[in-house]
C-alpha cells in the first residue's frame, strides 16, 4: 500500500517557539492531505485539508494563524505550529489520499508527539 | 451526509476469546467502510475495507468484517484474541470524498 512518512515523531519545544512537522507521501502523489489532532483517549479531530498549490481549508474553530499549513508539492505538506503554548501539546497525524482513488481511503503517517514546555 | 457510531468505547476480552467491535454507519449514498487500528503513539493502519464487492471482508491479522446493509452495520471480528491485538480501533465511512471517523474502541486483551 501507499506509504506516508511523518517527521519528526517526537518534538519538545519551549513556549513561544514554532515547530514544523512534515508529511510526505513516499511512493505516490497526493493532491490532498489531511491534518488531524488527537487528544489522549480521544478520536481524531480533523484540523485542515491541505490541497497542493492552494490554500488549506481549515475546520471551524482551528486557528489559521496558529497552525500554518503549506502543500507546496504533490508529495509534501507541512504543518507549522506558531508561537506554541502548552495547550498545543498533542499528537498530530497527517494522512493522504491517492490521486484518483475512488473510495477515499486515507493513508496515515506515524504521527508526531508535540510537547510544549 | 455520513456518520459512524462505535458502540462501546472500551472492550475487554480474554486471550483466545472472540473479538467483536461494533460499528454502525449512516450514509445517504453507498458507503465505503474502513477499519483502522492504532497502537500507542503511532498512526493509523488499515485493517480492512469494504468497497461494494464481497460483503464479508477479510483483513490483516486475522480480522474480518461483514457489511450488512439492512442493519447499516460493519462489525469487526476476530475468532481468537491475541495479546498483540490490544490497541485502539476506529471505524470510518467515506463517500469517496468526505471521510468520517467513529470515536474509537479501545480493546484490552486479558491474559
Amino acid at each position: 500500500g501507499a506509504v506516508v512518512s511523518q517527521h519528526p515523531s517526537r518534538v519538545i519545544c519551549k513556549s513561544g517557539t514554532s515547530v514544523k512537522i512534515e508529511c510526505r507521501s513516499l511512493d505516490f502523489q497526493a493532491t490532498t492531505m489531511f491534518w488531524y489532532r488527537q487528544f489522549p483517549k480521544k478520536s481524531l479531530m480533523l484540523m485542515a485539508t491541505s490541497n497542493e498549490g492552494s490554500k488549506a481549508t481549515y475546520e471551524q474553530g482551528v486557528e489559521k494563524d496558529k497552525f500554518l499549513i503549506n502543500h507546496a508539492s504533490l508529495t509534501l505538506s507541512t504543518l507549522t505550529v506558531t508561537s506554541a503554548h502548552p495547550e498545543d501539546s498533542s499528537f498530530y497525524i497527517c494522512s493522504a489520499r491517492v490521486a484518483g482513488e475512488y473510495t477515499g481511503e486515507l493513508f496515515f503517517g506515524e504521527g508526531s508527539r508535540l510537547t510544549v514546555l | 451526509a455520513q456518520s459512524v457510531t462505535q458502540l462501546g468505547s472500551h472492550v475487554s476480552v480474554s486471550e483466545g476469546a472472540l473479538v467483536l467491535l461494533r460499528c454502525n454507519y449512516s450514509s445517504s449514498v453507498p458507503p465505503y467502510l474502513f477499519w483502522y487500528v492504532q497502537y500507542p503513539n503511532q498512526g493509523l493502519q488499515l485493517l480492512l475495507k469494504y468497497t461494494s464487492a464481497a460483503t464479508l471482508v477479510k483483513g490483516i491479522n486475522g480480522f474480518e468484517a461483514e457489511f450488512k446493509k439492512s442493519e447499516t452495520s460493519f462489525h469487526l471480528t476476530k475468532p481468537s484474541a491475541h495479546m498483540s491485538d490490544a490497541a485502539e480501533y476506529f471505524c470510518a465511512v467515506s463517500d469517496g470524498n468526505q471521510f468520517y471517523f467513529g470515536t474509537g474502541t479501545s480493546l484490552t486483551v486479558i491474559p
